[in-house]
């Protein structure tokens, strides 16, 4: 089956902790992207990446870093520096450059308390 | 800045309506549009892209259409089913730059 992954689904931490969510794809897609989903609120970009050993910053950066090593994986660590971390987050990819369709995986809800 | 609103935040009706969502951007100039549905605590279904030089995309039931002067997007929804409660999302990416931008979201319930 050709798709995004997300792992884990549920992820709980406590405040102070660095927490790595991973991303995989197997659609061979160039581009990859990290976002935010908070109730009641649209999704936001935190970082997304169009071509390995390259990625830029979305509008919410802060308190987030990520690297993109293969075409076919884009974690994200969200950092201690991260004023407010429980979220859903969810991963998404498309072809190359330029505006094409995006893809989404499941998504991962972290709770830091 | 480019802001993104859909209307209403939620609906309910019963099966077998015909139904509209609606979706405003205050920037005219988008390269794309795309409509999402989402059900609860799961990721993102791609439904419709519409490419700004396109007015309307249709898959099976689902009909969106693109104003690209009034800053408008609609999703028709045909004979409307249960199974079609979700919350559905439009975005817009401006310009080349890949960046989907989102509204908050319509939350749809059908009843039987």
């Amino acid at each position: 089956d050709g798709g995004i992954t997300q792992s884990p689904k549920y992820l709980f931490r406590k405040e102070g902790q660095n927490v790595t969510l991973s991303c995989e794809q197997n659609l061979n897609h160039d581009a990859m992207y990290w976002y935010r989903q908070d109730p009641g609120q649209g999704l936001r970009l935190i970082y997304y990446s169009q071509i390995v050993n390259d990625f830029q910053k979305g509008d919410i950066a802060e308190g987030y870093s990520v690297s993109r090593e293969k075409k076919e994986s884009f974690p994200l660590t969200v950092t201690s520096a991260q004023k407010n971390p429980t979220a859903f987050y969810l991963c998404a990819s498309s072809w190359g450059q330029g505006p094409y369709e995006q893809y989404f995986g499941p998504g991962t809800r972290l709770t830091v308390t | 800045k480019q802001e993104v609103t859909q209307i209403p935040a939620a609906l309910s009706v019963p099966e077998g309506e015909n139904l509209v969502l609606n979706c405003s951007f205050t920037d005219s100039a988008i390269y794309n549009l795309q409509w999402f549905r989402q059900d609860p605590g799961k990721g993102l279904t791609s439904l419709l892209l519409i490419q700004s030089s396109q007015r309307e995309q249709t898959s099976g039931r689902l009909n969106a259409s693109l104003d690209k002067s009034s800053g408008r997007s609609t999703l028709y929804i045909a004979a409307s089913q249960p199974g079609d409660s979700a919350t559905y999302l439009c975005a817009v990416i401006i310009g080349r730059t890949d960046k989907l931008i989102f509204g908050t979201g319509t939350r749809l319930q059908v009843f039987p």
